[in-house]
């Protein structure tokens, strides 16, 4: 079965120290993997993809097709990540199955 | 260019009647793509359009339909509304179909059924 698994429902660190958002995946294929992010008050929004391999606003993620894992990590996390952070993969249709999302909270 | 939109952003329903939800997407997106967003099931694809055609469908019943016009804007339909209707949608437009190019979502519509 097709399944992403974020198995934080919320994780709070302090500003500067580490993010890793942990996410799972189950697919048979070659999978194509997202991370979007929702800040307060905003539209979910497109962070980052693997096939990009770009990092955006310091985060960056790692396809680790052994440990079927995808997560997002961030060195010195800034007060303006606290978001809802989802983790997505994209099925054989080219849909989006979601993860249950991380709520992320960077405290000061 | 204007960002993805949906009318109205708020409803109110009572079980039983029928909704009619509506998505603009940027232009000359061509691909909308619906989705329901629930606490307890979290986000969860409902179907997809691709110049006016149904390309995918998500695991919903009957009741749950849509429709694309020429002009690539959707709508969404929901009949015999049931109090587990009650949710976010939001629908997504992008340049080719699915999620080969980035999705941009709107702000979601807010769908309360007492």
């Amino acid at each position: 079965a097709q399944r992403v698994t974020q198995p934080e429902k919320l994780l709070s660190v302090f500003k500067g120290a580490p993010v890793e958002l942990k996410c799972n995946y189950s697919y048979s294929g070659s999978p194509e993997l997202f991370w979007y992010v929702q800040y307060s008050r905003q539209r979910l929004q497109l962070l980052l993809r693997h096939i990009s391999r770009e990092s955006i606003k310091g985060f960056t993620a790692d396809l680790n097709k052994g440990e079927t894992s995808f997560h997002l990590k961030k060195p010195f996390a800034q007060e303006e990540d606290s978001a809802m952070y989802y983790c997505a993969l994209m099925d054989s249709n080219y849909q989006l199955i979601w993860g249950a999302g991380t709520k992320l909270i960077i405290k000061p | 260019k204007a960002g993805v939109t949906q009318t109205p952003r708020y409803l109110i329903k009572t079980r039983g009647q029928q909704v009619t939800l509506s998505c603009s997407p940027i232009s000359g997106h061509r691909s909308v793509s619906w989705y329901q967003q629930t606490p307890g099931q979290g986000l969860q694809f409902l179907f997809e359009y691709f110049s006016e055609t149904q390309r995918n469908k998500g695991n919903f019943p009957g009741r749950f339909s849509g429709r694309q016009f020429s002009n690539s804007r959707s709508e969404m339909n929901v009949s015999t509304l049931e109090l587990g209707d009650s949710a976010l949608y939001l629908c997504a437009s992008s340049f080719s179909s699915g999620a080969r190019d980035t999705q941009y979502f709107g702000p979601g519509t807010r769908l309360t059924v007492l």
